[in-house]
């Protein structure tokens, strides 16, 4: 099993700044079989990147993904107070496995 | 739209069973396969079980293996999830979550249920 692991557990910043998330696998993900999901308070997971820099349907291009074998980054330019929330990793390369998420505040 | 309305969730006593359901709508439910996904309070998201889009393959996590059993009915768009001799640790959030595997083969989730919570508690 790959194990994710986040960073950091928990952060907070003020609207209009840069934040740049990790995910580290245990294992090389293959062909950048990462997808990151935003989930706020009581809703479900969305789908924000697949392929590890490829938005979904609908996700601003203030999100970027990027990153490939072990090292994977999500980032979110010109925060907005709607971008806090609970951001996950899941690599698709072999069964799927999530990080632990990362908890984002925005004041 | 698509649709995933997750429902069966409730409080249960160690050793029990429970059987959650989900309804889709909004797609060609045939096409897709479908997955639950749990979310253990103040826990991160484990993948626990997929089923192809006919049900002739089915995986599980091995942490469920033995004890939970996934279906489906094509004919009326559900998947169900029959739990049984349920754990303190299978407390969590279930959730119903389409794939993109029978699509273009990339295991990744594009639509979420809202969730159905379970308790196993005595």
């Amino acid at each position: 099993e790959i194990v994710l692991t986040q960073s950091p557990g928990t952060l907070s910043l003020s609207p209009g700044e840069r934040v740049i998330l990790s995910c580290r696998a245990s294992q090389t993900v293959t062909a950048r079989s990462l997808a990151w999901y935003q989930q706020k308070p009581g809703q479900a997971p969305r789908l924000l990147m697949v392929g590890a820099s490829r938005r979904a349907t609908g996700i601003p291009d203030r999100f970027s993904g990027s990153g490939s074998g072990t090292d994977f980054t999500l980032s979110i330019s010109r925060l907005e107070r709607e971008d806090s929330a609970v951001y996950h990793c899941q690599q698709y390369g072999t069964t799927p496995s999530f990080g632990q998420g990362t908890r984002l505040e925005i004041k | 739209e698509v649709q995933l309305v997750e429902s069966g969730g409730g409080l249960v006593q160690p050793g029990g069973s429970l059987r959650l359901s989900c309804v889709a709508s909004g797609f060609p439910f045939t096409t897709y396969s479908l997955n639950w996904v749990r979310q253990a309070p103040g826990k991160g998201l484990e993948w626990i079980s997929y089923i192809s889009k006919s049900g002739d393959t089915i995986y599980y996590a091995d942490s469920v293996k033995g004890r939970f059993t996934i279906s489906r009915d094509n004919a009326k768009n559900s998947l169900s999830l029959q739990m049984n001799g349920l754990r303190d640790e299978d407390t969590a959030i279930y959730y119903c979550a389409r794939d993109r595997t029978a699509v273009t083969s990339e295991y990744y989730f594009d639509y979420w249920g809202q969730g159905t919570l379970v308790t196993v508690s005595s």
